[in-house]
């Protein structure tokens, strides 16, 4: 069984502030860890994935984020956040196909918002 | 390319009423899958089609649920009938067949833009 835990439904950060968004998981199996980002009346977007390669992942519009096994998180970053950062973000866990059939799980999600 | 796509965007039906939800998926996605939030909650799984087969329908709430994917190309979600607690944003995502030979690794899942069902 997976989960995923996302601490903070809301986060707001100032324009140009570290963006720190925390994500925790549970996989009985090594897992594929995603972040994706819903902008409003969009659809969900992939933002970055953690596939058993490198620790730290780079992503889409300078979002990072760093697998640790130890500590069962994946949480996600930006140096700088800007007004365009403002969306929903969701953490996930995927078992692969062999696991699952590649389904997702989902964390509750964070509303980030962005402020001047 | 066209990417997934979902009708209607908004739904809003009463309770006892029936309605019928459409993905259409990336084209030679083989892998279909439909997600739900409801208000407030995380994103859930529902069902995992793999072209017309249903795959995985571990998520489906109950009996009222009926999904299908005729041909292996759009699929349908049909809610009959509706309760207030179906209301929420049904996703559609799709994916390709798996990347290694025996079905292993993972693919990217694409997502559509959603249904947001509200029931009265």
């Amino acid at each position: 069984a997976q989960s995923v835990t996302q601490l903070g439904s809301h986060v707001s950060v100032s324009e140009g502030a570290l963006v720190l968004l925390r994500c925790n998981y549970s996989s009985s199996v090594p897992p594929y860890l995603f972040w994706y980002v819903q902008y409003p009346n969009q659809g969900l977007q992939l933002l970055l994935k953690y596939t058993s390669a490198a620790t730290l992942v780079k992503g889409i519009n300078g979002f990072e984020a760093e697998f640790k096994k130890s500590e069962t998180s994946f949480h996600l970053t930006k140096p700088s956040a800007h007004m365009s950062d403002a969306a929903e973000y969701f953490c996930a866990v995927s078992e692969g196909f062999t696991g699952g059939g590649n389904k997702l799980t989902f964390g509750t999600g964070t509303q980030l918002k962005v402020e001047l | 390319e066209a990417g997934v796509t979902q009708f209607p965007s908004h739904s809003v039906i009463e309770k006892g009423q029936t309605v019928t939800l459409r993905c259409d998926p990336i084209s030679g996605h083989d892998n279909l899958y439909w997600y739900r939030r409801v208000m407030g909650k995380e994103i859930k799984f529902l069902l995992h089609f793999v072209k017309e087969s249903k795959q995985d329908e571990s998520g489906m709430p109950n009996n009222r649920f009926l999904a299908e994917r005729t041909g292996g190309t759009y699929s349908t979600l049909k809610v009959q009938p509706a309760e207030l607690e179906d209301s929420g944003v049904y996703f559609c995502a799709s994916s390709p067949e798996p990347p290694i030979a025996g079905g292993a690794g993972w693919n990217e899942q694409f997502f559509g833009p959603g249904t947001r069902l509200t029931v009265l």
